[in-house]
C-alpha cells in the first residue's frame, strides 16, 4: 500500500528526493513518517509530518539537511535529503504514523508506525 | 533522549517453545507509549503491539505485550516457524522517537 522510490547512489554532499506513494484511500487522515535502517543495523526515526502538512518534526541528526513534505492531492510523501553524509547510507522506509489513545481517551504526544513501505536504498559514496 | 535496551540480543529456541523478550527504557514511558515490531530478512518492519499490550490488526493471539514504566516485554506463547525474526521495541512518549537495538529470535 506504501511504495517508496527515489533512492540510489550519490556522492557525499549530494542530494536526492525520496517519494512514497500511498495507494490506499486514507492518506490525508494520517501523519506520515520516514524511518531509516543502516545496513545490518537497527531502526532510526528520521522525520514525521502531520496529516495536513502543517507540522513537521525531525531527528537532530538530519535537522537542517532533510525536509519532509507531502502532496495530499497526489497521496504522496516526500523527503528531500541534502548535504548527504556516509552515515546517511540506509534503507529509508515511509510509514503511517498513528497516535495512541489510552483508556481515558488521552492522545499520545507522538506516534507509532502502523504500516510500512518496502523501503528505498540510499547509498552515499565518499 | 530515552534509550531502549533490548535483551537478550539473540534468543535461540525451537518451534513450539515460549519466547520472552525484554525492553527496558532509560526513563519511564508515560501511559505505556510503547510498540513492538517484527522484521524478517529483506522485509519492512511490521507492527505487532502498540500501547504496550494492544495487538495490531491481524496479529495472532500468541503474541502478547505487557509492562509499564521502564520495563516491558513481548511474549510469543508458542513459536511458529514464521516467527523467527528480529523484534524491535519503540517508545513514542517523548521526542526523539527511539527504538531498541533489537532481539533476534533464531532456531
Amino acid at each position: 500500500q506504501l511504495s517508496e522510490s527515489g533512492g540510489g547512489l550519490v556522492q557525499r554532499g549530494g542530494s536526492l528526493r525520496l517519494s512514497c506513494v500511498d495507494s490506499g484511500f486514507s492518506f490525508t487522515s494520517y501523519a506520515m513518517s520516514w524511518v531509516r535502517q543502516a545496513p545490518g543495523k537497527g531502526l532510526e526515526w528520521v522525520s514525521t509530518i502531520s496529516d495536513s502538512g502543517g507540522n513537521t518534526n525531525y531527528a537532530e541528526s538530519v535537522k537542517g539537511r532533510f525536509t519532509i513534505s507531502r502532496d495530499n492531492s497526489k497521496n504522496t510523501l516526500y523527503l528531500q535529503v541534502n548535504s548527504l553524509r556516509a552515515e546517511d547510507t540506509a534503507i529509508y522506509y515511509c510509514a503511517k504514523a498513528l497516535y495512541y489513545y489510552d483508556s481515558s481517551g488521552y492522545q499520545s504526544p507522538y506516534w507509532y508506525f502502523a504500516l510500512w513501505g518496502r523501503g528505498t536504498l540510499v547509498t552515499v559514496s565518499s | 533522549e530515552i534509550v531502549l535496551t533490548q535483551s537478550p540480543g539473540t534468543l535461540s529456541l525451537s518451534p513450539g517453545e515460549r519466547a520472552t523478550l525484554s525492553c527496558r527504557t532509560s526513563q519511564s514511558v508515560s501511559s505505556s507509549y510503547l510498540a513492538w515490531y517484527q522484521q524478517k530478512p529483506g522485509q519492512a518492519p511490521r507492527l505487532l503491539i502498540y500501547g504496550a499490550s494492544s495487538r495490531a490488526t491481524g496479529i495472532p493471539d500468541r503474541f502478547s505485550g505487557s509492562g509499564s514504566g521502564t520495563d516491558f516485554s513481548l511474549t510469543i506463547s508458542r513459536l511458529e516457524p514464521e516467527d523467527f525474526a528480529v523484534y524491535y521495541c519503540q517508545q513514542y512518549g517523548s521526542s526523539p522517537l527511539t527504538f531498541g537495538g533489537g532481539t533476534k529470535v533464531e532456531i
